[in-house]
């Protein structure tokens, strides 16, 4: 079974920045949180991942919290090519990947 | 491109059929998984190669699916007598696993089945 949760929708207004939330309140300490998304049709495109301390790249930010037992994926400006299920995934750092539901973000115009 | 490729994209098959399915990694990653997504699910995990050993088969691997990577390099994933519950996307990722122990999983396009 999944070790996260997270919410199963939300929206999100083209622009505007996107906070992704996922609680994973189990997680051990050499568990990191892995962020995938997927577009209809598409296979699953990693996006970031992270253990302690925050990250960030050119498609988003990771921001944990310093229990470890939550994050959220920020986009800083969605786009309606945003649109897709994302997936919050932890992870030991190697193995198979456990998928969840994920969050089915739109972005609207 | 240096992504990872899978063919065919699309296969349409009678029940009772086999299949063949075909993922070339990104070059140089010595990591390969298959996974399986049925509509509205995330992706499930089916087995995965280092070089052209198979180190873990899912208990979804039933007797009829068989997978191979004979080389290393390309893998192979079929189906023998293919049943309407096979009908999913079959997804293929690569990663290159150091002796650091961290990895990174990248994903092709998929291959869609759909068992008549």
């Amino acid at each position: 079974d999944a070790k996260t949760t997270q919410p199963p929708s939300m929206d999100c207004a083209e622009g505007r920045a996107a906070n992704l939330p996922c609680n994973h309140s189990t997680i051990s300490g050499n568990e990191y949180v892995y962020w995938y998304r997927q577009i209809h049709s598409q296979g699953p495109q990693y996006i970031i991942h992270g253990l302690k301390n925050n990250e960030t790249n050119e498609m988003a930010s990771l921001i944990i919290t310093e229990d470890r037992k939550s994050s959220t994926l920020i986009l800083p400006h969605a786009t309606l090519r945003d649109t897709a299920v994302y997936y919050c995934i932890v992870f030991d750092s190697w193995g198979k990947l456990q998928f969840g539901a994920g969050t089915q973000v739109v972005v609207t115009p | 491109d240096t992504g990872v490729s899978q063919d065919p994209r699309h296969k349409i098959t009678k029940r009772g059929q086999n299949v063949t399915f075909r993922c070339d990694p990104i070059s140089e990653h010595n990591r390969l998984y298959w996974y399986r997504q049925t509509l509205g699910q995330g992706p499930e995990f089916l087995t995965y190669f280092q070089n052209e050993a198979q180190l873990e088969k899912s208990r979804l691997l039933s007797d009829r699916f068989s997978a191979e990577r004979p080389k290393g390099s390309f893998s192979t994933l079929e189906i023998q007598r293919t049943e309407q519950g096979d009908s999913a996307m079959y997804l293929c990722a690569s990663s290159f696993y150091p002796a650091s122990g961290k990895e990174t999983q990248y994903f092709g396009p998929g291959t869609r089945l759909l068992v008549l």
